[in-house]
């Protein structure tokens, strides 16, 4: 049991729609990673977060927005969903200056 | 090129057996390199951590890294059914961006 927990579990959204995850870090865990893992593939990175402010960022693109609130817990947004937004989204926790990561259960979304 | 490959597999070792998985990476300034393993439909897990070249040990499990020919490895010796699994490279290529391979799926046979 990693402690990082994420909400909801699964979630069907409609193409054009706008979603929220959301991400409790592991206590005491003060920085927070979002990652982005289509089938098959390895997790993409898309953002960190860390003091309530981005502090890293993959490749894409500004519809993928997040926040990180004053207990650490943190939410990725994405408007605009496109088809291809389907994938398991990660979140993982970490102290900060330390590059080990843990990873919640991750967030199923399909968009139709 | 890929910045972390790892063969896809389907790596099959029978039980008991040393399985052996391999990662090579593209940045030379990598400093932090980690395996993570991931059941179907679950999230990866971390199972080992290494930052200097040579192996590391816990368990059942040997890290290796080489850093001059930038290649890392998991041994997983006596090999059990319940490790059948993918196994995700993944390395840190500075500041906060941590890169993954695709991974490699192992099955251990009874």
């Amino acid at each position: 049991e990693t402690g990082v927990t994420q909400s909801p579990t699964h979630l069907i959204k409609t193409r054009g729609q706008q979603v929220t995850l959301r991400c409790s870090s592991q206590s005491g865990h003060n920085t927070v990673s979002w990652y982005q893992q289509a089938l098959g593939q390895g997790p993409q990175f898309i953002f960190q977060y860390y003091r309530e402010e981005e502090n890293g960022r993959g490749n894409f693109p500004p519809r993928f927005s997040g926040l990180q609130f004053p207990n650490y817990s943190s939410e990725l947004n994405v408007n605009a969903l496109e088809l291809d937004d389907s994938a398991l989204y990660l979140c993982a926790s970490s102290l900060a200056g330390r590059t080990e990561a843990f990873f919640g259960q991750g967030t199923r979304l399909t968009v139709v | 090129q890929k910045e972390v490959e790892q063969n896809s597999g389907p790596l099959s070792v029978p039980e008991g057996a040393i399985a052996s998985l391999n990662c090579t990476y593209s940045d030379r300034v990598s400093q932090s390199f980690f395996w993570y393993r991931q059941y179907s439909g679950k999230s990866p897990e971390l199972i080992m951590s290494i930052y200097s070249n040579g192996d590391k040990e816990d368990g059942r499990f040997t890290a290796q890294l080489n850093k001059a020919s930038q290649y890392v490895s998991l041994l997983i010796r006596d090999s059990q059914p319940s490790d059948s699994a993918t196994y995700l490279c993944a390395v840190n290529v500075g500041g906060n961006d941590m890169r993954f391979g695709a991974g490699t799926r192992l099955t251990v046979k009874p």
